[in-house]
């Protein structure tokens, strides 16, 4: 099936560090949403964008939609253990209604 | 506030049978969307119903159909299952299109 390309694919970092990630494709999308995933659990919405340029925070997260439409990017800052998971963008097409996922990036935390 | 809420939590099947998974919507939401989660991939979409009719259907083939009821909750069913079917089955509910969607739990399906 159809997928975003996220980078980097996984990550470790020690507690405290900032974490950044990126989300890339070849078409334009609407809305860009990013979730982050646990082990046999349904992602949760972290942020959710739908303007180009658009920069939107949640907490010690940041993502912004890029200004071509066709990238995403989500910022963690102070990483904690929690943050562990995995973290995927979604973004819709324009005139449809469905979402494209991202391949998904995994965060490890070292504490 | 309820949010998306999906059951069973795991099933077990055997290849050729049928299976139906269920949904309710967060609370206030009218849009139910369906995705199919393989091992280690991202959510792929199925389909998307709104005011009871399927609005927009993924890549999937015929075996899969679904269902709205009045309330706004859903239902997937899955016939002749194969061995491929097994995944992590994922409802999400929104209220506007484009508009944020928030997942259920998930409903674990294993075909053996």
């Amino acid at each position: 099936g159809q997928q975003l390309n996220q980078s980097p694919q996984s990550m470790f970092i020690q507690e405290g560090e900032d974490v950044s990630m990126n989300c890339t494709s070849s078409s334009i999308f609407n809305t860009w949403l990013w979730y982050k995933q646990d082990p046999g659990e349904g992602p949760v919405l972290l942020i959710a964008l739908y303007k180009a340029g658009e920069l939107t925070s949640n907490g010690r997260l940041t993502a912004q939609f890029g200004i071509t439409r066709k990238d995403s990017f989500l910022n963690i800052s102070a990483s904690i253990p929690s943050d562990v998971g995995i973290y995927f963008c979604a973004g819709q097409l324009p005139g449809t209604y469905k979402y494209i996922f991202g391949t998904g990036t995994r965060l490890k935390v070292l504490a | 506030d309820a949010g998306v809420t999906q059951s069973p939590t795991h099933l077990i099947k055997t290849r050729g049978q049928q299976v139906t998974l269920r949904c309710s919507p967060k609370s206030g939401h009218d849009t139910v969307s369906w995705y199919q989660q393989a091992l280690g991939q991202g959510p792929q979409f199925i389909f998307q119903y709104y005011e009871e009719e399927e609005r927009q259907r993924g890549n999937f083939p015929d075996r899969f159909s679904g269902h709205q009821f009045p309330n706004y909750s859903s239902e997937l069913n899955v016939n002749a299952l194969l061995l491929g079917d097994s995944a992590l089955y994922l409802c999400a509910s929104s209220l506007v299109s484009p508009g944020a969607q928030y997942f259920g739990p998930g409903t674990r399906l294993t075909v053996l």
